[in-house]
């Protein structure tokens, strides 16, 4: 499987934008990408997903770099419900249902 | 719309028993994945099942195993406990290739 690097730890303020990288350099060109996070006492939950372009929805967007060797989720005004680990997956059709979890980014939220 | 039900939420059990976890997965998805979520490890696949067949499978032993039923739910059990097995089990569901998983919020279990 193709692996994610993320950074181990991230913080930001409070209503401020919070973009949060991941390389994928091996990558191959039927990966999906994936982002889920993962609340205190909680299981995980999906945030957004994507294949070459970039995408929005009501949570986030995701910016894919052209190359695909790396992507951006973007919280658009983070709030400190937001503070979470979160997790960066590539997926292929072959195991899209194998995801295989990395270490995460834990987002910190400051009032 | 109901999500993902994981019972118990929490069970504390001994070495040498054995112990069967529920999942009822969102209404209309067909596809079950249990994950184990350790400190150490991380969250790690266990099995995935769609249409009550085992379609993937991580690299567990074989005391862990698991079914599904006609109408989606599934069960995953643990026998002969070991105390390296507590974690924290968690059931994920979705609709079809390449659609967003879905989790509960797991079972906690503890072996003492």
């Amino acid at each position: 499987d193709a692996k994610t690097t993320q950074p181990n730890s991230m913080e930001s303020n409070e209503e401020e934008p919070v973009h949060l990288p991941c390389n994928h350099s091996t990558i191959s060109g039927t990966d999906y990408i994936h982002w889920y996070r993962q609340l205190p006492s909680q299981g995980p939950e999906y945030v957004i997903h994507g294949l070459t372009s970039n995408v929005n929805n009501r949570m986030a967007s995701l910016a894919i770099a052209e190359d695909r060797k790396s992507s951006t989720l973007i919280l658009h005004r983070a709030t400190l419900r937001d503070a979470a680990v979160y997790y960066c997956i590539l997926s292929n059709p072959g195991s899209a249902r194998q995801l295989t979890f990395g270490s995460g980014t834990q987002l910190t939220v400051l009032p | 719309k109901a999500g993902v039900t994981q019972t118990p939420r929490y069970l504390i059990k001994t070495r040498g028993q054995q112990v069967t976890l529920s999942c009822s997965p969102i209404s209309g998805h067909r596809s079950v994945s249990w994950y184990q979520q350790t400190p150490g490890q991380g969250l790690q696949f266990l099995f995935e099942y769609f249409s009550e067949t085992q379609r993937n499978k991580g690299n567990f032993p074989g005391r862990f195993s698991g079914r599904q039923f006609s109408n989606s739910r599934s069960e995953m059990n643990v026998s002969t406990l070991e105390l390296g097995d507590s974690a924290l089990y968690l059931c994920a569901s979705s609709a079809d290739t390449n659609q967003p998983q879905h989790f509960g919020d797991g079972t906690r279990l503890s072996i003492l």
